[in-house]
């Protein structure tokens, strides 16, 4: 039971480039999410997923876009990667109010 | 949106109980209470959850006074590992678990000192 994984750990980008980031669990947890947490910050809610084949907007979707492959999987892309999305991303799934995070994804855009 | 309202940082020392405030005075009668630890290079993790009253776990204890309109976290003989940010949290859980409603906010940052 490896609860919540993300790929890649770490990923520089330069300005306009795209990318995927990746999350799954294994929990078979209905609800996931997307947070991003830039130093010193609380964590901000950039898209969720309450169940499979739903997605809905948070706090900061701007330059996002978010796809719930399967019950497991929710993937969180950035079409054309600007500096200010130089972040750390954290996907989460949940039962009833008890969250579970990944690792964490630390992501440098030039 | 119930929004909630923490100190920035407390310090304290090895041993000694450790209590932080959050008020959330627009709490709604549907939403609970929640608190999470976060590590430096780590997602949050959870530690306790209450509605009214108290709640009491290995890790912790939750006050929740009548009105809900505030709450207290309550660590017991902190030691130097406890030193993280602590983030209280309301919101509906709903049937499901959805949450897109949950606001984390900046924490409160707790040293621990020898």
């Amino acid at each position: 039971n490896a609860g919540v994984t993300q790929t890649p750990k770490f990923q520089v980008l330069k300005t306009g480039q795209s990318m995927t980031l990746q999350c799954a669990q294994d929990m078979n947890h209905n609800s996931m999410y997307w947070y991003r947490q830039d130093p010193g910050m609380g964590l901000r809610l950039i898209y969720y997923s309450a169940s499979e084949g739903t997605t809905d907007k948070g706090e900061v979707p701007n330059g996002y876009n978010v796809s719930r492959l399967n019950k497991r999987e929710f993937s969180l892309r950035l079409e054309s990667a600007a500096p200010s999305q130089t972040s750390v991303y954290f996907c989460a799934s949940t039962v009833r109010n008890e969250q579970f995070f990944g690792p964490g994804t630390r992501l440098t855009v030039l | 949106l119930a929004k909630t309202t923490q100190p920035i940082s407390m310090d304290s020392y090895e041993g000694q109980e450790v209590n932080i405030t959050c008020s959330h005075n627009n709490i709604a009668t549907n939403d609970y209470i929640t608190w999470y630890q976060q590590f430096p290079s780590q997602g949050p993790r959870f530690i306790i959850q209450g509605y009214k009253t108290k709640v009491t776990n290995e890790v912790a204890s939750l006050f929740i006074p009548a009105d809900r309109k505030s709450s207290t976290l309550s660590l017991p003989r902190v030691s130097l590992s406890d030193t993280a940010v602590y983030y209280c949290l309301v919101g509906d859980t709903g049937y499901g678990g959805s949450q897109g409603n949950l606001i984390f906010g900046k924490g409160t940052k707790l040293s621990v000192k020898p």
